[in-house]
């Protein structure tokens, strides 16, 4: 099992570029999230998807983002245009929603500087 | 309000020294989950336990213990005979329901262990 897969894994940007964010879930899970973590707010969930289809977009902080998973084994979260209060680390998740008992798993993150 | 407190903001211990990181929750739900994660600095998350409301049996794995009393509504960590490999950020975190879908994660306990 390979894990969340995030890519890249550091992504260096100016401000005013489009930046895109992608992620790979285990196979199998149904769920998929994307959270952000800064030293001001902690941990913080964007959006999450259940079976592809964004349930809960509430965190995404403005219009500047938008996260798709067009299919089951793949999600991107972009941000168009970056801005330098966007840098902070990205973290995908999935899960089985169904029976927590398989747990969530964390992918190892995509730290973003916005330059 | 805070779902999850980590009042320990930093703490440092002397190699071998024991440490204990503190977690208080806050929920309605009768069933929800409680999690801890490590995150070195390399910066990813990694799963260190997870528990159900109803399993209020202590677990010990291997160095690492964890005492959750739903009377305080506590889930407390303890390291025993530290070692400098447990140097992160460690954090505590909640799922509300059968099938939640959302990490109310604390504001994270960063611990350093002095050789």
């Amino acid at each position: 099992d390979a894990g969340v897969i995030q890519s890249p894994r550091h992504e260096v940007t100016e401000m005013g570029q489009e930046v895109t964010l992608r992620c790979k879930p285990i196979s199998g899970h149904n769920s998929l999230f994307w959270y952000r973590q800064t030293m001001m707010r902690g941990l913080e969930l964007l959006i999450y998807f259940n079976n592809n289809v964004p349930i809960d977009d509430s965190g995404m902080p403005e219009d500047r983002f938008s996260a798709k998973m067009p299919n089951a084994s793949f999600s991107t979260l972009k941000i168009q245009p970056s801005e330098p209060r966007d840098s902070a680390v990205y973290f995908c998740a999935s899960s089985y929603v169904k029976s927590l008992t398989y747990g969530y798993t964390f992918g190892s993150g995509t730290r973003l500087t916005v330059v | 309000a805070q779902k999850v407190t980590q009042a320990q903001t930093e703490i440092s211990v002397v190699e071998k020294e024991d440490v204990t990181l503190d977690c208080v929750y806050e929920t309605r739900d009768t069933t929800y989950y409680l999690f801890w994660y490590k995150q070195p600095p390399s910066g990813e998350l990694v799963f260190l336990i997870r528990r159900n409301s109803f399993d209020e049996q202590n677990e010990i794995s291997g160095r690492y213990s964890w005492n959750f009393q739903k009377s305080t509504s506590s889930f407390n960590f303890t390291i025993t005979a530290s070692q400098v490999v447990d140097s992160a950020v460690y954090f505590c975190a909640l799922i509300e329901g059968d099938t939640g879908n959302q990490f109310y994660f604390g504001t994270g306990t960063s611990l350093t262990v002095i050789p």
